[in-house]
């Protein structure tokens, strides 16, 4: 079983400022890792798929990199609507997925 | 455009059971798998179970396995996970996802509790 671990769990980041998001996989994964966005009450929502590749519709601001076992997730310039939590996915056994725990982005 | 709608969620006792429904739209239902993630009460997702397009393969979390069914009907666009021997742990919200290797559309979820 692949086992995927984020850090921090929570983050603490004043609108504009940039927030880094890490995740590692226990083996290697490839690129075939995928970061959400999840807010209460809501759907989580698809930001980066193949670990780089931004989903349709996701700003600019959002981007993705790493391969095999460490990935990141970076918001350049953090906005009121992107405190949420983040979870990134491995699908390199798919169909079978494994999420992170989650990490919490709140307002400092 | 693509829709997810769960359904079927409630308030169940230990050791019954429940099925949830995840209504398509959107798309053409028999070319794409779908999977059920569910979140517990202040917890992550946790990914369920998985059925192929056509149904033929399907595939389950250990925490699930032997208790949980997932299947579709065609007919219907609508995927359905049938909830055996419920416990207090599957306590969650329990989202379908749309599978293109990764969860390119969501539902919003539909919750289920249980207990006594």
């Amino acid at each position: 079983e692949i086992v995927m671990t984020q850090s921090p769990a929570t983050l603490s980041v004043s609108p504009g400022e940039r927030a880094t998001l890490s995740c590692r996989a226990s083996q290697s994964v490839r690129t075939n890792l995928a970061w959400y966005q999840h807010k209460p009450g809501q759907a989580p929502r698809l930001l980066i798929y193949g670990a780089s590749t931004r989903a349709t519709g996701i700003p600019a601001r959002f981007s993705g990199s790493g391969s095999g076992t460490e990935f990141t997730l970076t918001i350049s310039s953090l906005q009121s609507e992107d405190f949420a939590v983040y979870y990134c996915q491995q699908y390199n056994n798919w169909p079978l997925w494994t999420f992170g725990q989650g990490a919490k982005v709140e307002f400092k | 455009q693509v829709q997810l709608v769960e359904s079927g969620g409630g308030v169940v006792q230990p050791g019954r059971s429940l099925r949830l429904s995840c209504a398509a739209s959107g798309f053409t239902f028999t070319t794409y798998g779908i999977h059920w993630v569910r979140q517990a009460p202040g917890k992550g997702l946790e990914w369920v179970a998985v059925i192929s397009y056509d149904g033929a393969n399907k595939y389950y979390a250990d925490s699930v396995k032997g208790r949980f069914t997932i299947s579709r009907d065609v007919s219907k666009n609508t995927v359905y996970l049938q909830m055996n021997s419920l416990r207090a742990e599957d306590t969650a919200l329990y989202y379908c996802a749309r599978d293109y290797h990764y969860g390119d559309h969501w539902g919003q979820g539909t919750l289920v509790t249980v207990s006594s």
